[in-house]
């Protein structure tokens, strides 16, 4: 069945710097989102992505789909302390409404 | 608009009783999944309704069930619990066909002593 990896699975940087997360699906998808849940919150969607080698920008947060759409990746530019969060990639299971997600990204911005 | 709201937002129980969580969709969503997430496995999805269908289902053993009602509310049922099913459930609403985006309610923490 489709399987979702994502990279890395924990990355702490000091604020300031860049991040990136990556995301590969062992399946062509139809589209990939991008969500972000802060420590004891829940989900929240940040993106979608559709077109091979789309690539989107949200202020400081650049999405990429792979132009074979089988990889995404999330890049955050000199973080901030309101960045720290886990970070997941989800892709919809072909032909049905389930969502796969990513095994998530946690990220934590020192001061 | 109010968000997606599920009840109750914590919950203890002991093994093998049974227990039923709520989720009310953001007013016009129609379709309602239910992810369980744990720190091990992540989010992993449980079900999704849609009209009142469940339209499809993860891979859970037969002691998790929902169902949805006439006005897109949903339940979800987990009978016999196991110290295993302590987790974050974790309901999200769309519009429905064609709206992919999910929108997250709080969650309900369950604890199994």
């Amino acid at each position: 069945g489709q399987q979702v990896m994502q990279i890395p699975q924990y990355q702490h940087v000091q604020e300031g710097e860049d991040f990136t997360t990556y995301c590969n699906s062992s399946t062509t998808l139809s589209n990939i989102q991008w969500y972000k849940q802060r420590p004891g919150g829940h989900p929240v969607f940040l993106i979608q992505l559709v077109k091979s080698g789309e690539v989107k920008k949200q202020k400081r947060l650049t999405f990429q789909f792979g132009e074979a759409k089988k990889n995404s990746s999330l890049h955050i530019t000199a973080t901030q302390t309101t960045d720290v969060g886990t970070y997941f990639c989800a892709e919809r299971a072909s032909g049905t409404y389930k969502y796969i997600f990513g095994t998530g990204t946690r990220l934590k911005v020192l001061a | 608009k109010a968000g997606v709201t599920q009840t109750p937002r914590y919950l203890i129980k002991t093994r093998g009783q049974q227990v039923t969580l709520s989720c009310s969709p953001i007013s016009g969503h129609r379709s309602v999944s239910w992810y369980q997430q744990t720190p091990g496995q992540g989010l992993q999805f449980l079900f999704e309704y849609f009209s009142e269908t469940q339209r499809n289902k993860g891979n859970f053993p037969g002691r998790f069930s929902g169902r949805q009602f006439s006005n897109s509310r949903s339940e979800m049922n987990v009978s016999t619990l196991e110290l295993g099913d302590s987790a974050l459930y974790l309901c999200a609403s769309t519009l429905g066909p064609g709206h992919e985006k999910l929108f997250f309610g709080s969650g309900t923490q369950l604890s199994v002593l």
